[in-house]
C-alpha cells in the first residue's frame, strides 16, 4: 500500500516548455487534489477532482490543466511553463466521508 | 483577511516545555478542522482532527471554539522530534484551506 505517489520528484524546465506531473493513489479515494506551496503563501489549491470524470478549478488554476484519468490517477499539466510556476507541487487524495487529505511526497519544479 | 490565520512564529521552546498554537478562521460555515504537521522539505501529514468537544492524542490536545472561530493545539512535554511546521486546516464540502503554518523548534 504505497498511499499517494508522485512523479517526478524533481524537474528543471526552461520557460515555454511543457510537462505533466503524475499522481496516483491506491487507497480507493474518491477525491484528488493538486496544490502548490510557495514560501510564505501556504498550500494553495490549483485543481481538484471530486470523482472520476469531474474536475474543478481551485484558487490558482491559471496556467495549468488537469486530467482525472481514472479513480487512481490525477495528472497536472503545464502547457507553457513560466518562472512564476517554480514551486513545490503536492497531490493529495481524500475519502468521501473523512475530511482529511493524504499527501504525496511532492514534486519540486524549477522553471528557468 | 486570510481565511485561516496563524502566528508564523518561529517558536523556540526548550525540550520538555509545553507550547500552544492558535489559529482563527473566517468562514463560519466551515465543517471540518485539522492540525497537520510538515517537516522541512516533506509533505504535510495529518496530526489530528479537531472536534468541538476537544480531543487528545497522547501529548497533543486540540480545541475548537466555533463561536469565536478559533482552533488551538497544545503540545505537552515537547520532544526534539516535535520540531516541525504546524498547519491549521479548515474544511468545507470538498476543499481544505490551509494556514501558512507555525514553525516550532525544540531546543535541547
Amino acid at each position: 500500500n504505497a498511499g499517494v505517489t508522485q512523479t517526478p520528484k524533481f524537474q528543471v524546465l526552461k520557460t515555454g516548455q511543457s510537462m505533466t506531473l503524475q499522481c496516483a493513489q491506491d487507497m480507493n479515494h474518491n477525491s484528488m487534489y493538486w496544490y502548490r506551496q510557495d514560501p510564505g503563501m501556504g498550500l494553495r489549491l490549483i485543481y481538484y477532482s471530486a470523482s472520476e470524470g469531474t474536475t474543478d478549478k481551485g484558487e490558482v488554476p491559471n496556467g495549468y490543466n488537469v486530467s482525472r484519468l481514472n479513480k487512481r490517477e490525477f495528472s497536472l499539466r503545464l502547457e507553457s511553463a513560466a518562472p512564476s510556476q517554480t514551486s513545490v507541487y503536492f497531490c493529495a487524495s481524500r475519502l468521501w466521508d473523512d475530511g482529511s487529505q493524504y499527501f504525496g511526497p511532492g514534486t519540486r519544479l524549477l522553471v528557468l | 483577511r486570510k481565511e485561516v490565520e496563524q502566528d508564523p512564529g518561529p517558536f523556540n521552546v526548550p525540550e520538555g516545555a509545553t507550547v500552544a498554537f492558535n489559529c482563527t478562521y473566517s468562514n463560519s460555515a466551515s465543517q471540518s478542522f485539522f492540525w497537520y504537521r510538515q517537516d522541512c522539505r516533506k509533505e504535510p501529514k495529518l496530526l489530528m482532527s479537531v472536534y468541538s468537544s476537544g480531543n487528545e492524542d497522547g501529548r497533543f490536545t486540540a480545541q475548537l471554539n466555533r463561536a469565536s472561530q478559533y482552533i488551538s493545539l497544545l503540545i505537552r512535554d515537547s520532544k526534539l522530534s516535535d520540531s516541525a511546521t504546524y498547519l491549521c486546516v479548515v474544511g468545507g464540502n470538498e476543499k481544505l484551506t490551509f494556514g501558512t503554518g507555525t514553525r516550532l523548534t525544540i531546543i535541547p
